[in-house]
């Protein structure tokens, strides 16, 4: 069965400072791959997504990801955090044709210090 | 696009009683899924359908919840009895065509007390 592992559950930078949150999935062939932000009291937001093609993909709010096939890892980035990056994120793959249901990581929730 | 759109936003009830969730996805969407957010367990998919029909019901915990999905425009959750374990946040969110991203509604509060 697919599965998805947020190592982190809880990260704390300052703001400017750059962002790594990590996402691991296990699966035989390549899924397609999403990152989700919430924040407080609201519903998911897609971030950006991944199907095929160049392995570094583009997200809105200044966020990029990088699809590692040999590391399974498909890690979100940010160069430079602004406070209201504060949020918790969310890493899912989706299975390739058939189910389209997406399985989410537990989530790592970002905190930016001033 | 009004977006999804969820019913109602909080909901506080005593246990036993029959609690009813709505939700309205967004207008030519043909996949409708229900989630559940806790603390302990996060996000857990609880059913999804395609084109109104239900396709996996696998994560619905138990006979007390059910999922109708009457029309291409509405669906319900219902849980009943409600027990104060059902206390999370409940999620509906729709998409379009295959693998296309999920477009979540802002969320239902449940509490049971």
């Amino acid at each position: 069965a697919q599965s998805v592992t947020q190592p982190d559950i809880h990260i704390t930078v300052s703001e400017g400072a750059s962002l790594e949150l990590r996402c691991n999935y296990s699966y035989g062939a390549t899924p397609y791959l999403f990152w989700y932000v919430q924040s407080p009291g609201q519903g998911l937001q897609l971030l950006l997504k991944y199907f095929s093609g160049d392995t570094l993909v583009q997200g809105i709010k200044g966020f990029e990801a990088e699809f590692k096939r040999s590391q399974s890892s498909f890690n979100l980035r940010k160069p430079s955090v602004h406070w209201s990056d504060a949020a918790e994120y969310f890493c899912a793959p989706l299975r390739d044709g058939g189910s389209e249901k997406l399985v989410f990581g537990k989530g790592t929730k970002l905190t930016v210090n001033p | 696009d009004a977006g999804v759109i969820q019913s109602p936003r909080h909901e506080v009830t005593e246990m036993g009683q029959e609690v009813t969730l709505r939700c309205k996805p967004i207008s030519g969407h043909n996949s409708l899924f229900w989630y559940r957010q806790t603390m302990m367990r996060g996000l857990e998919l609880l059913i999804y359908f395609n084109n109104n029909v239900p396709i996996d019901d696998s994560g619905m915990p138990e006979d007390r919840f059910s999922a109708k999905m009457p029309n291409a425009s509405f669906s319900t959750l219902k849980i009943q009895p409600s027990e104060p374990r059902d206390s999370a946040v409940y999620f509906c969110a729709s998409s379009g065509i295959d693998n296309s991203p999920l477009h979540f509604g802002n969320g239902t509060r449940l509490t049971v007390t």
